[in-house]
């Protein structure tokens, strides 16, 4: 049973398009986090959600959305895609006991292309 | 401010020889949580290591190991005898109590040459 998991693993758009990707976690964890990874590797923190309230909004564009239906689902939304929105990004999640720092699990990651 | 920095940017070394990847970090806080993470080339994230600010004894995994020094603020990691698998993309991350986030460094590229 994969313990993170993503859909799409592939995502090719066109600019101004919307689009979702969606995470789902059945390691019984309380929170989940959105990461983007450029062309360069660099891995950065988007969301951060805990029990289904969002904790962290990295200065991240509002045509981002997250959502969170329940503790094991944490979607992303976006809206009018941009050609820089193109990157992996990476849903994960982690027990969340009060924000102590617990090792983060991964999802095998979204590659979105914005032609 | 958190920050975390991996100087190397990529390390080329021939099967067999040990190879150390360096991790320096700030933080104004006294509880904090250090981290490592595998990225090899297939893509995936794979946890390595957790490490509170408290425990600074050095661990052993195998052929990997942990030094972790509070005084110079540095969480280096060392594989022994490195084998082609080894080859990866490695972060470093912190994270400070009760916020929820988690920085990463920059990364560094391992490449292990048969």
């Amino acid at each position: 049973d994969t313990a993170v998991s993503q859909t799409p693993k592939y995502l090719v758009t066109q600019m101004g398009n919307d689009k979702s990707i969606k995470c789902e976690q059945n390691l019984g964890h309380d929170t989940m986090y959105w990461y983007k990874q450029d062309s360069k590797k660099f891995l950065k923190i988007m969301f951060s959600y805990n029990n289904k309230e969002l904790i962290i909004n990295e200065t991240v564009p509002n045509r981002f959305s997250p959502k969170s239906p329940d503790k094991a689902h944490l979607n992303l939304h976006i809206n009018s895609l941009e050609l820089g929105d193109s990157a992996v990004y990476f849903c994960a999640s982690s027990l969340g006991t009060s924000g102590s720092g617990d090792e983060q699990y991964f999802g095998p990651g979204t590659r979105l292309t914005v032609t | 401010a958190q920050k975390v920095t991996q100087a190397q940017t990529e390390i080329s070394v021939v099967e067999k020889e040990d190879v150390t990847l360096d991790c320096v970090y700030e933080t104004r806080d006294t509880t904090y949580y250090l981290f490592w993470y595998k990225q090899p080339p297939s893509g995936e994230l794979v946890f390595l290591i957790r490490r509170n600010s408290f425990d600074e004894q050095n661990e052993i995994s195998g052929r990997y190991s942990w030094n972790f020094q509070k005084s110079t603020s540095s969480f280096n990691f060392t594989i022994t005898a490195s084998q082609v698998v080894d080859s990866a993309v490695y972060f470093c991350a912190l994270s400070e109590r009760g916020t929820y986030k988690y920085i990463f460094g920059t990364g560094t590229r391992l490449k292990v040459l048969a």
